[in-house]
Order: C-alpha cells, then sequence, then structure tokens
C-alpha cells in the first residue's frame, strides 16, 4: 500500500519556466511533509517543508502548497535553472517520526 | 550545517562476508538516525530506526540478524550488513533526525553502494 504517491516519473520543463512537481498522500494523520532533492549515487538532499496546518511555504525559488482536503501537495520551482534536473522525492512523516517516500520524479530542465 | 557522512561510499565484497557501514553526523547531535535501502529507480525503503543507546527498530521484512545495527553515542550509527549475498547489494544510505525545534527533518548521508559478488 504506497502512502505516498508521485504519480508522474519524469518531467521535462524549459529553462526559466516553472516547474511543479505533484504528490498525492492517503493518510491524513501525516503531519509534516518534506522534498528532497537527489542526484545519481548521492543521499537526498533536503529542499523545502510544511507543516500540516499550513498550505504554502516559500523558500526563495521554491513553494511547496499543501492541500489537505485533496490530500495532495506539490513542489514549485521558478525560475526553473538546469542545475535543478535531479529526482525530486516527497516524503510525509508519520508520527513515530518516520518518513515515508514517494517513488521521485525526474526532473530535466533543459537549456 | 547538518552534514551527515557515510564510510565508505562504495564497497564489493564476496558472498558470504560481513560489511559494516558507519554513518555518522559531524555537526549535530542525532538522538535518532534512519537507514534506508534504495533499488535502481526505485524509493528510498526504511529499513530501521535506530535511537541512541536502544536497539534498533525493523520494519517489517527486514531481517535483523541479518542487518545488525548499533547506535552506539549521538554521532554514530552503524549497519553491517552479516553473510552478505548478491541479493543485498544496494544503495544504502542512513539519515539523522535533528534533536530540538526542526526535529521533523532528517538530512541524509551522501549513501554507500554495496556490491556483492
Amino acid at each position: 500500500d504506497q502512502q505516498v504517491k508521485q504519480n508522474s516519473p519524469s518531467l521535462s520543463v524549459q529553462e526559466g519556466r516553472i516547474s511543479i512537481l505533484n504528490c498525492d498522500y492517503t493518510n491524513s494523520m501525516f503531519d509534516y511533509f518534506l522534498w528532497y532533492k537527489k542526484y545519481p549515487a548521492e543521499g537526498p538532499t533536503f529542499l523545502i517543508s510544511i507543516s500540516s496546518i499550513k498550505d504554502k511555504n516559500e523558500d526563495g525559488r521554491f513553494t511547496v502548497f499543501l492541500n489537505k482536503s485533496a490530500k495532495h501537495l506539490s513542489l514549485h520551482i521558478v525560475p526553473s535553472q538546469p542545475g535543478d534536473s535531479a529526482v525530486y522525492f516527497c516524503a510525509a512523516r508519520g508520527n513515530t517520526g518516520k518518513l515515508i517516500f514517494g517513488q521521485g520524479t525526474t526532473l530535466q530542465v533543459k537549456p | 550545517g547538518a552534514v551527515v557522512s557515510q564510510h565508505p561510499s562504495w564497497v564489493i565484497c564476496k558472498s558470504g562476508t560481513s560489511v559494516k557501514i558507519e554513518c555518522r553526523s559531524l555537526d549535530f547531535q542525532a538522538t535518532t538516525m534512519f537507514w534506508y535501502r534504495q533499488f535502481p529507480k526505485q524509493s528510498l525503503m526504511l529499513m530501521a530506526t535506530s535511537n541512541e543507546g536502544s536497539k534498533a527498530t525493523y520494519e517489517q521484512g527486514v531481517e535483523k540478524d541479518k542487518f545488525l545495527i548499533n547506535h552506539a553515542s549521538l554521532t554514530l550509527s552503524t549497519l553491517t550488513v552479516t553473510s552478505a549475498h548478491p541479493e543485498d547489494s544496494s544503495f544504502y544510505i542512513c539519515s539523522a533526525g535533528v534533536v530540538g525545534v526542526r526535529s521533523y527533518e532528517q538530512y541524509f548521508g551522501p549513501g554507500t553502494r554495496l556490491t556483492v559478488t
């Protein structure tokens, strides 16, 4: 049972445009949601998080939106840069503190 | 801040031998460390949660006798893959939970590529 899903395995965007990465979850008890960026053969790098009591968090070019009624969150990157090309994982934290990861979305930003 | 290191970054071992992977939080104390495994083009799967000074909690389906975890201090956790087999070949990643206000964040190590021949 996949509690956190990223239904788009890949996304290609032109440099300067907006990248929107989506994530759906099933467990309404998750209290934090996080986005990580990962390059091949490296560990994930924390990008941005959002509490379940908020609907938006912004940090520079990265904004995360949370729609609790739809159990959906998204990561917006604007403007997208070639260096943003990587695999992006969304993760949700349960009440035990464990993170549950989605399958990841590979973002390619074309110059 | 919040740097996590892993050693070794890659290791090749023969089937039947044991391999130890170290995970260190370099500039913070981590009461909780997590061990993940990632297969190619797949998500990170949590293997176990380790708390300093106590036994690790393993996820369902993970053999605790095969994947020995020790969390001896607030900055060091080790994963030992015992009697390794080719199917244990994978990318192993640890993470450390930050104590305090941002305790919901986990910071990941760079990972260890294990190849069992």
